[in-house]
């Protein structure tokens, strides 16, 4: 079956400190994996794309991760702004597109 | 931001009631994907437009049906609204044979 989990669920952090989001999938078969920034009531918007042969991609202080072998990914959100608060969205390109429930991110001062 | 854009941006109905969503795709994207969120959840597929032909459908009732126009324009239309129907609708339009989809800010029903 064509899953895409990703965790925590939800995570509190400080600003200005680092977090780690994860997101496990078993797509076949596979094409990318994109990480969405959802602010609420509003619609996804695309942090990173990777592909296959891709293991790393940055966008700012965003840095996505692709293990393919494990069929792993994780975003990593480096000096966390308030503004980062949002859900976080893993979508996987295989014969259609799979979304992960989302983790929620709260950066609070 | 996305060159995408949906219409109403809040909608209450009853339930029973009919409801007509419109999104406004990027001129070129000939596909366009329709999504209903839950509070909480990721976007659950509800189907998806090719030149104006419906060609893909998630787990979704006939009550929840489409339109794709030639100016780019789609319409999600459900039939019948219940409680459950209540989330935030989501088109996605992208250029078909690419992977890059671009999302409106979606239209947040409530079903009373």
């Amino acid at each position: 079956k064509n899953q895409v989990e990703q965790s925590p669920q939800s995570l509190i952090i400080l600003e200005g400190k680092n977090c780690t989001l994860q997101c496990n999938y078993t797509v076949s078969p596979f094409s990318n994996l994109r990480w969405y920034k959802q602010d609420t009531g509003r619609g996804p918007v695309s942090l990173t794309i990777m592909t296959f042969s891709e293991n790393t991609k940055s966008n700012g202080r965003y840095t996505a991760t692709l293990d393919a072998d494990t069929k792993q990914s994780s975003l990593h959100i480096t000096a966390s702004q308030l503004s980062d608060s949002a859900s976080y969205i893993c979508v996987v390109t295989g014969n259609q597109f799979y979304f992960g429930t989302g983790t929620s991110l709260t950066v609070i001062p | 931001e996305t060159g995408v854009t949906q219409s109403p941006t809040h909608l209450i109905k009853t339930r029973g009631q009919q409801v007509t969503l419109r999104c406004s795709s990027q001129s070129g994207h000939n596909t366009v994907s329709w999504y209903q969120q839950a509070l909480g959840q990721g976007p659950q597929f509800i189907f998806q437009y090719y030149r104006e032909e419906e060609n893909g459908r998630g787990n979704f009732p006939p009550r929840f049906s489409g339109l794709q126009f030639p100016n780019y324009s789609s319409e999600l239309n459900v039939n019948a609204l219940e409680l459950d129907d209540s989330a935030l609708y989501l088109c996605a339009s992208r250029l078909q044979g690419t992977d890059t989809q671009y999302f409106g800010p979606g239209t947040r029903l409530t079903v009373l």
